[in-house]
């Protein structure tokens, strides 16, 4: 069974902290992995996408992929409230562009 | 990132009726997209993939017959809910394939 899981959350970090949320899957082979935001009513929003292990930066977003430990985490510096949303973890584990989704996490910034 | 577009954003309709919902890529083009359905409070669910030219792939589960989709163009996918029934109420969103996928606004489907 091919899963991607997360916490649901919700994740409350104070204004200007770092918010980091995880993600684990099952499949030891999969290659690209992504990060999504979905505010409530909206649809998601590519954020990140990672495919070597190690860090990769975009302003105040942070991937990190770690393929022997199969997990993948978003950090967000300086917290803004405006970052308040549903963190989607999507990987591709067959190569074939088709998505398998962890159920999100909900992140609240309080100001 | 590739833009992508849905219409209606929202429909309300009567129970029995049919619904048709397009996807198209703006800046893009999209042999292949994704149409997804999400219940409130819940992850995505995959409906089905769309390749531009030829029948979609649907997932298990999913009635063929009553989401009837069509992608004759590469910009261009349509999402038919067929004698819509207030089951069927959700957020339908699509997304196109531009080594990411990109999603569209997503459309809000209101069986009465």
């Amino acid at each position: 069974q091919k899963e991607v899981e997360q916490n649901s959350g919700p994740l409350s970090v104070p204004e200007g902290a770092i918010a980091s949320l995880n993600c684990t899957y099952s499949d030891r082979g999969s290659q690209s992995f992504f990060w999504y935001r979905q505010y409530s009513g909206k649809s998601p929003e590519l954020i990140m996408s990672i495919y070597s292990n190690g860090d990769k930066e975009d302003g105040r977003f942070t991937a990190q992929l770690n393929k022997a430990s199969q997990y993948v985490s978003l950090l967000i510096r300086d917290s803004q409230p405006s970052d308040s949303a549903t963190y989607l973890c999507a990987v591709d584990m067959d190569s074939n562009y088709q998505l398998i989704w962890g159920a999100g996490t909900k992140l609240i910034i309080k100001p | 990132g590739a833009v992508v577009s849905q219409h209606p954003s929202w429909v309300i309709c009567k129970s029995g009726t049919s619904v048709k919902i397009e996807c198209r890529s703006l800046d893009f083009q999209a042999t292949t997209m994704f149409w997804y359905r999400q219940f409130p409070k819940q992850s995505l669910m995959l409906m089905a993939t769309s390749n531009e030219g030829s029948k979609a792939t649907y997932e298990q589960g999913v009635e063929k017959d009553k989401f009837l989709i069509n992608h004759a163009s590469l910009t261009l996918s349509t999402l038919t809910v067929t004698s819509a029934h207030p089951e069927d109420s959700s957020f339908y969103i699509c997304s196109g394939l531009a080594h990411e996928q990109f999603f569209g606004p997503g459309t809000r489907l209101t069986v009465l």
